[in-house]
Parts: structure tokens; C-alpha cells; sequence
């Protein structure tokens, strides 16, 4: 049974780095899509990007010029950093891997990530 | 980007009521078309993929159709559990971009 947990951060100041990580169970981290996803409070939810064989990535151009995914197959965990957040970046955090060519086929439980001074 | 508009935003149904949730994408999307259900402090989960196909474990009683730009959502018979805001996703082209949502409420 696949299983994704989101861990960092629940608070981050403005202009800072967000930094997150997803731990993965159930499944190996050299294969599959692996996604961020965010949802505003009282909003939709919105794709960050993904990494894929152990490296590849394609980000949502509206947030590429201030983010990275990594992976670390050794730990089976990827990882999501966001530079210069603002209020606005203030949202759930979820981490996903596809299925079946199901992008978004699993999720995390999400965490709370709150830009604030 | 490909936008995604639903319709409504909000209702109110009964248990036992037929329950139709449309979407519409800015762009032809063929039957690139995902349908999510997410209940308050949940990650959202699957229900229907490729416009029409149910995802395992989910009841019989939500269906999906549609193709190209405009699709829909249906609950044959709404249940208690049903409760909840409901997504439409494209998975046609990046970035795969969500519907604003549907909430259902309890009349």
C-alpha cells in the first residue's frame, strides 16, 4: 500500500525559502511521477510540478523561476522548495505519485504552510 | 493554460436526490478529464478518471461523461458521505489546472 507523508515547516517568513519533503512507503522513488500540489484556503487546488525517473521535472510556469523537486532515492523521499514566498503562498502542501498513468493517483495527507512575519 | 469552470459553485440536495455537477474546460481536452471528492482537513480522492471510468472502490452510484469542453458529474442517488466539495482536474497538457469546485451541502 502506497503511503505519502509531508513534513517541514508550518511557518515560514516572507522572502524566505519554503522547504518541504515527502516520505514515501510502499513504492520506490527511482520510478514514478512524484508531484507537489497546493490548495489556498477556501481554493482549488494547484499543480506545483513533478519529477520523474530520478531526475526529470516539469514545473507549472507560473511558479518555475522559484521552484525546485529533488529526490533522494537513498531515504525514498522527494522534495519540494519554493524561494521568495509571499502571503500568497500560504496553502496546504501536498505531495502525489501517479498510477496507471493517473497523474495524481495517491496524495499525503497535506500540511499547512503559513507565510507570515 | 487550460482553464477549468464549474458549475454550480454551490448546492444544496437531499439524501436519495440525483445530483449533476458540470465542468467546462477553455479548450478542447478530449476525455482528458479527472473528478476528485474532498472532505474538510482530506487530501482530495479519485473518483473518476478519463471522463467515464470509476476508479477503483468508488461506488456505482457516480458516473462521469463528456468529452472535448464539456463534462459532467453524477451522484444517482446522493448518500450521506457524499457530502463534500467535488474538483474537475485536466490532464490533457501542463499545468494540469483544477476546477474552482462544487461544494454539496445537506438541504
Amino acid at each position: 500500500q502506497v503511503q505519502l507523508q509531508e513534513s517541514g515547516p508550518g511557518l515560514v517568513k516572507p522572502s524566505e525559502t519554503l522547504s518541504l519533503t515527502c516520505t514515501v512507503s510502499g513504492g520506490s522513488t527511482s520510478r514514478y511521477y512524484w508531484s507537489w500540489i497546493r490548495q489556498p484556503p477556501g481554493k482549488g487546488p494547484e499543480w506545483i510540478g513533478y519529477i520523474f525517473n530520478s531526475g526529470g521535472t516539469n514545473y507549472n510556469p507560473s511558479l518555475k523561476s522559484r521552484v525546485t523537486i529533488s529526490v533522494d532515492t537513498s531515504k525514498n523521499q522527494f522534495s519540494l522548495k519554493l524561494s521568495s514566498v509571499t502571503a500568497a503562498d500560504t496553502a496546504v502542501y501536498y505531495c502525489a505519485r501517479d498510477h496507471d498513468q493517473l497523474l495524481f493517483a495517491y496524495w499525503g495527507q497535506g500540511t499547512l504552510v503559513t507565510v507570515s512575519s | 493554460d487550460i482553464q477549468m469552470t464549474q458549475s454550480p459553485s454551490s448546492l444544496s440536495a437531499s439524501v436519495g436526490d440525483r445530483v449533476t455537477i458540470t465542468c467546462r474546460a477553455s479548450q478542447s481536452i478530449s476525455t482528458y478529464l479527472n473528478w476528485y471528492q474532498q472532505k474538510p482537513g482530506k487530501a482530495p480522492k479519485l473518483l473518476i478518471y478519463a471522463a467515464s471510468g470509476l476508479q477503483s472502490g468508488v461506488p456505482s452510484r457516480f458516473s462521469g461523461s463528456g468529452s472535448g469542453t464539456d463534462f459532467a458529474l453524477t451522484i444517482s442517488s446522493l448518500q450521506p458521505e457524499d457530502f463534500a466539495t467535488y474538483y474537475c482536474q485536466q490532464s490533457y497538457s501542463a499545468p494540469f489546472t483544477f476546477g474552482p469546485g462544487t461544494k454539496v451541502d445537506i438541504k
